[in-house]
């Protein structure tokens, strides 16, 4: 079964720093790969996905992330995070073939102070 | 278009007790999944259902069970309880096979 490690479970920064996130998968084959977030309040919404292609993805709202498979990372990044940006971040994976269900990690708790 | 809609928001059992929870899922969409997220967790998979027959099942009891109704509604029954059932419990719903899941805001379930 496939499983799924985020870094940090807690990141705090000021407005502007750079931001990134820590993903890691554990299964040997072909995967999709997500990361949601969740801002205070509100439901888990889709940041960006990747299934194939260029490993370089392009999400909402500035985040982008990079899949490297000899790796197997997923990680997160943003430029310059704004006050925002605090939420929970989760980092996904899903099989080709599984039906879209979706195992998460835990979860990044992110803080950026004004 | 209203998006995936969970109810209710909060309920409050206690050990024992059976609870059923209802999912609508986004317009268009025909896949319902449930997953639970604990405190300071991330989501874990319950179940899915497509054509009202549960497709996939993740690691939980027997306890967890489902139903999908014709209009693509969906209801989570959970018997017997316990402490540990405590969480959030989230719907998801998709279409296709893009895998994309978009979530409801969840019901916040308390077992004293």
């Amino acid at each position: 079964a496939q499983s799924v490690s985020q870094h940090n479970h807690h990141v705090i920064l000021s407005e502007a720093a750079s931001l990134e996130l820590g993903c890691n998968y554990s299964y040997g084959g072909t995967v999709n790969l997500f990361w949601y977030v969740q801002y205070p309040g509100q439901h888990l919404q889709l940041l960006l996905k990747y299934f194939s292609g260029d490993p370089l993805v392009k999400g909402i709202k500035g985040f982008e992330a990079e899949f490297i498979k000899s790796k197997f990372s997923f990680n997160l990044r943003k430029p310059s995070v704004q006050w925002s940006d605090t939420a929970e971040y989760f980092c996904a994976v899903s099989l080709p073939s599984g039906y879209s269900t979706l195992t998460f990690g835990k979860g990044t708790m992110l803080l950026v102070s004004p | 278009d209203a998006g995936v809609t969970q109810s209710p928001t909060h309920l409050i059992k206690t050990r024992g007790q059976q609870v059923t929870l209802r999912c609508s899922p986004k317009s268009g969409h025909d896949t319902v999944s449930w997953y639970q997220q604990a405190l300071g967790q991330g989501p874990q998979f319950i179940f899915q259902y497509y054509e009202e027959e549960e497709r996939q099942r993740g690691n939980f009891p027997d306890r967890f069970s489902g139903h999908q109704f014709p209009n693509y509604s969906s209801e989570l029954n959970v018997n017997a309880l316990l402490l540990g059932d405590s969480a959030l419990y989230l719907c998801a719903s998709s279409s296709g096979s893009y895998n994309e899941q978009f979530f409801g805001p969840g019901t916040r379930l308390t077992v004293l």
